[in-house]
């Protein structure tokens, strides 16, 4: 079975420093790997995904994750955050279960940013 | 058309009623999932439509039932839920149920049970 941990479940950054989720993977066959974000009392969305075309992913609002099959991880970074990215992330993996692609996703880290 | 839209966003029902959520998208998206997401936690996953078929129950129980009359609408039909079953239900669809493919979410309706 798939599963994705993420480590920490709070990270609080200063508005212009640099964010770092985590998010560490297993799996037996190379995973297909995503962030979303969530906003409150919103629904998920996409921030980026790694499908194996490249290592490192770029993605929207200036994230990006590099996919380290070393490490199994596959971190999330921006290099200056903003108060607008204060938000849950989640990252998932999509594993096979019975007919289906099952999205596993880890508990969520909540993104805090100070003025 | 981009988006997956959900109807009611608020629902308060007593542990009697019958009340069904909705969920469509036109981006011909031929996979939709159902989830429950409780507060400060991940989604988790019900139940997942492929083309029209209901392929995945996560062992939801009974009073939960799910309807995919086509493959633009997704329904959830409540019957005599619990306190507990208070959540954000989030619809999501994808164009295939493939790995690689991105799920794109519904804003969720939030449902209260009294």
């Amino acid at each position: 079975a798939q599963s994705v941990t993420q480590l920490g479940s709070h990270v609080s950054v200063s508005e212009g420093a640099l964010v770092l989720l985590r998010c560490n993977y297993s799996s037996s066959v190379p995973p297909y790997l995503f962030w979303y974000v969530q906003y409150p009392n919103q629904g998920l969305q996409l921030l980026l995904k790694y499908t194996s075309a490249a290592t490192l992913v770029k993605g929207i609002n200036g994230f990006e994750a590099e996919f380290k099959k070393s490490e199994t991880s596959f971190h999330l970074t921006k290099p200056s955050a903003h108060m607008s990215d204060a938000a849950e992330y989640f990252c998932a993996v999509r594993g096979r279960s019975g007919g289906s692609y099952i999205p596993t996703f880890g508990r969520g880290t909540s993104l805090i940013v100070h003025p | 058309d981009t988006e997956v839209t959900q109807t009611p966003k608020h629902l308060v029902m007593g542990m009697t009623n019958k009340k069904s959520l909705k969920c469509e998208q036109h981006m011909g998206h031929r996979a939709m999932y159902w989830y429950k997401q409780k507060a400060k936690k991940p989604p988790e996953l019900m139940f997942v439509y492929s083309y029209e078929k209901l392929s995945i129950n996560e062992s939801v129980p009974s009073r939960f039932s799910p309807e995919c009359p086509n493959s633009s609408l997704l329904n959830l039909h409540l019957h005599a839920l619990q306190p507990e079953d208070s959540a954000l239900y989030l619809c999501a669809s994808s164009p295939r149920d493939s790995p690689q493919e991105t799920q794109y979410f519904g804003p969720g309706t939030r449902l209260l049970v009294l």
